[in-house]
C-alpha cells in the first residue's frame, strides 16, 4: 500500500473551515484514501473514502487531486469536538483481508 | 456506539502473567482486526480474522495469539507479559464481504491494559 505523509500537527479556529492536506504521491490506480480520526483515547473513527472523484458525507468533504497524488479532508465548520488526530491511509481493494496501517497523522487543535 | 464491544475495558495485571482481551464484533461483520496503541508506537496493526481464519500478520509478538470463533468473536491472548506491553489494544470489525471495493472499520473503545 502507497505511503502517506501529513503535516504532524494544525490550529483551525472554531467556526471556520479545517483544510487537512494529505501527500499520497505514490498511490497506484486500485487504491482508495481513506480518514480516519482518533478523539483522546477513543478508538479511531471512519470518517470518509474515496477512489477518484470528491465526496462528500455528513462530517467532511474530500477533494482528491486529479492525479491523485493528494487529497484534502475539508470540515466545513470545525467545532471544539472536532479536536483530534486525523489519519489519511492508502490501501487496496479489499479482498476478503489486509493490513489498514495508521501512520503519525495529523493532530488538528480546533480553537475557540 | 459503534456496534463493536470490547471486555473488559481496563485490566490491571502483574509482568509474567496472562491476560485473554475479548471482541464482539457488529453484527453481521465477517472481518476483525486488532490494534495496539502504546504512547510511543502509535496504532500498530496486529492481525486480521476473516470469518474464522487469519488473513493478515502485522509486527505481533510470539507471545501473544488470536482466534475468531465460529460465533465470530475473537480473543487476543497475550501471555508472559512484560512493562512494554502496557497499551490500548482496539479491535474493529468491517463487513468484509465485498471483494474489490472499500472496506470501513468500526473500532471499539479498546482495552486499557497495564503491566506492573
Amino acid at each position: 500500500d502507497a505511503k502517506t505523509t501529513q503535516p504532524p500537527s494544525m490550529d483551525c479556529a472554531e467556526g471556520r473551515a479545517a483544510n487537512l492536506p494529505c501527500n499520497h504521491s505514490t498511490i497506484s490506480g486500485n487504491e482508495y484514501v481513506y480518514w480516519y480520526r482518533q478523539i483522546h483515547s477513543q478508538g479511531p473513527q471512519y470518517i470518509i473514502h474515496g477512489l477518484k472523484n470528491n465526496e462528500t458525507n455528513e462530517m467532511a468533504s474530500l477533494i482528491i487531486t486529479e492525479d491523485r497524488k493528494s487529497s484534502t479532508l475539508i470540515l466545513p465548520h470545525a467545532t471544539l469536538r472536532d479536536t483530534a488526530v486525523y489519519y489519511c491511509i492508502v490501501r487496496g481493494f479489499y479482498n476478503q483481508g489486509g493490513k489498514l496501517i495508521f501512520g503519525q497523522g495529523t493532530e488538528l487543535s480546533v480553537k475557540p | 456506539d459503534s456496534g463493536v464491544t470490547q471486555t473488559p475495558k481496563h485490566l490491571i495485571t502483574a509482568t509474567g502473567q496472562r491476560v485473554t482481551l475479548r471482541c464482539s464484533p457488529r453484527s453481521g461483520d465477517l472481518s476483525v482486526y486488532w490494534y495496539q496503541q502504546s504512547l510511543d508506537q502509535g496504532l500498530q496493526f496486529l492481525i486480521q480474522y476473516y470469518n474464522g481464519e487469519e488473513r493478515a500478520k502485522g509486527n505481533i509478538l510470539e507471545r501473544f495469539s488470536a482466534q475468531q470463533f465460529p460465533d465470530l468473536h475473537s480473543e487476543l491472548n497475550l501471555s508472559s507479559l512484560e512493562l512494554g506491553d502496557s497499551a490500548l489494544y482496539f479491535c474493529a470489525s468491517s463487513v468484509g464481504a465485498r471483494a474489490g471495493g472499500a472496506e470501513k472499520l468500526f473500532f471499539g473503545s479498546g482495552t486499557q491494559l497495564s503491566v506492573l
